[in-house]
């Protein structure tokens, strides 16, 4: 199993631009989520999904959509980027709640 | 709304002693609680988990939390720490009495002295 994968690993934007983060698993996990790290302000859940078709919102999601097509992926899109966007952003994956989060490697998002 | 306070931004332990990292959460029902480390420039990582039972639970790498419902806190403890331990420690409450999703603590940073 390659667990969870992000792509682009880094990225820069300009003001403005849109872009898709990329988040599939191969675990055939019912939940998953992104976050966003800043320094000194840990991991926000931005977005979440209990399942295929099924998203809602976390603690930050202005500026981003989400949609849950199938189990196995679940892309990030900034619609408009800003410059407080800039960030490293983490997507994750469960089997159920009790089993703790199987996070992906990260992408590192600068916008200028 | 769930929320969890780290109080320690940074801690220094000499190699050797022991630890202890504080977790606050707020939350009306039982919650379900984990910490995760982050090494440098490396991913996160599930140290243990609590959402019932024995509320001492054991996690990897000798690490061990204890849930107290009185004082809202699962702290988390190591009795010898060594150099590799240096990392930045996060606890995180699920969302919704689930750990569909989680919230976390800003996260509190170890340096190991020798």
């Amino acid at each position: 199993n390659a667990g969870v994968t992000q792509t682009p690993k880094f990225q820069v934007l300009k003001t403005g631009q849109s872009m898709t983060l990329q988040c599939a698993q191969d675990m055939n996990h019912e939940y998953m989520s992104w976050y966003r790290q800043d320094p000194g302000m840990g991991l926000r859940l931005i977005h979440y999904s209990v399942g295929a078709g099924i998203t809602d919102q976390g603690e930050v999601p202005n500026g981003y959509n989400v949609s849950r097509s199938t189990t196995e992926d679940f892309p990030l899109r900034l619609l408009s980027a800003a410059p407080s966007q800039t960030s490293v952003y983490f997507c994750a994956s469960s089997f159920a709640g009790t089993s703790g989060l199987n996070f992906g490697p990260g992408t590192r998002l600068t916008v200028t | 709304a769930q929320s969890v306070t780290q109080p320690d931004i940074h801690i220094t332990v000499s190699e050797g002693a022991s630890l202890e990292l504080r977790c606050n959460y707020s939350y009306g029902a039982t919650p379900y609680l984990f910490w995760y480390v982050q090494s440098p420039g490396q991913g996160l990582q599930l140290l243990l988990k609590y959402f019932s039972g024995d509320t001492l639970v054991q996690g990897i790498k000798g690490f061990e939390a204890e849930f107290k419902r009185s004082q809202s806190s699962f702290n988390l403890r190591k009795p010898s720490v060594h150099w590799s331990d240096a990392a930045e420690y996060f606890c995180a409450v699920g969302l919704n009495q689930a750990g569909t999703a989680l919230i976390f603590g800003k996260g509190t940073t170890l340096s190991v002295s020798s």
